[in-house]
């Protein structure tokens, strides 16, 4: 079956301590996304890419980090400069053949905590 | 920079009766989403609505887009208590997909 994979489900995070969020797809979709959801609000895009070995900034990607180094993977770190990380982080990535988006399929989410 | 509002923002329903769910964004596009979110879950696709006029229904759910007045609606006919959830619109702005903030929608007995 083909889908997106995040692990781990629950994650905790010291004060001060670098935490990497995995995320994996078997779909062969090119472009990979980054949210962050917040209790009770909408999606905020963190990184993008649309590519391999090309990814850009979303509109709260400070205190975050990513790569692509395959087509199948996105992993995000959060690092120390977050001030705020607990929150729930979806992944997600799409098809494009020129300008259509088929709209994109999601991971089951990281719940992040800072204990 | 593309702007998505949905409305309302809370919804409470009798079982049994009709609702619409507003969305409007900013800028031209023809190319909207719905998904659905359960509570502590991930987000399912409900529909994509890839062109002006699109109408598509999937039981008591109907979406429709008008990308002249830049608004996408998701009518619930005779609403059932598993229709309870959250519902999000997203539009397509080439880059990424931007999302309104959300309809928190609860149908009671």
């Amino acid at each position: 079956d083909g889908g997106i994979t995040q692990s781990p489900k629950y994650l905790f995070r010291k004060e001060g301590q670098n935490v990497t969020l995995s995320c994996e797809q078997n779909l062969n979709h090119d472009a990979m996304y980054w949210y962050r959801q917040d209790p009770g609000q909408g999606l905020r895009l963190i990184y993008y890419s649309q590519i391999v070995n090309d990814f850009q900034k979303g509109d709260i990607a400070e205190g975050y980090s990513v790569s692509r180094e395959k087509k199948e993977s996105f992993p995000l770190t959060v690092t120390s400069a977050q001030k705020n990380p607990t929150a729930f982080y979806l992944c997600a990535s799409s098809i494009k053949e020129g300008r259509e988006n088929y709209g994109y399929t999601f991971g089951s989410g990281t719940r992040l905590t800072v204990v | 920079e593309l702007k998505v509002e949905q409305n309302p923002l809370f919804l409470s329903m009798q079982e049994g009766k009709n609702y619409t769910i507003y969305c409007n964004y900013s800028t031209t596009s023809d190319r909207l989403y719905w998904y659905r979110q359960d509570p502590g879950k991930s987000l399912e696709s409900l529909f994509v609505l890839l062109s002006n006029g699109a109408v598509k229904q999937e039981g008591r759910l109907m979406a429709s887009l008008d990308t002249k007045a830049r608004l996408s609606t998701l009518h619930i006919t005779a609403a059932v208590h598993d229709l309870s959830a959250t519902y999000f619109c997203a539009v397509d702005s080439n880059n990424d997909m931007r999302f309104g903030a959300g309809t928190r929608l609860t149908v009671k007995p």
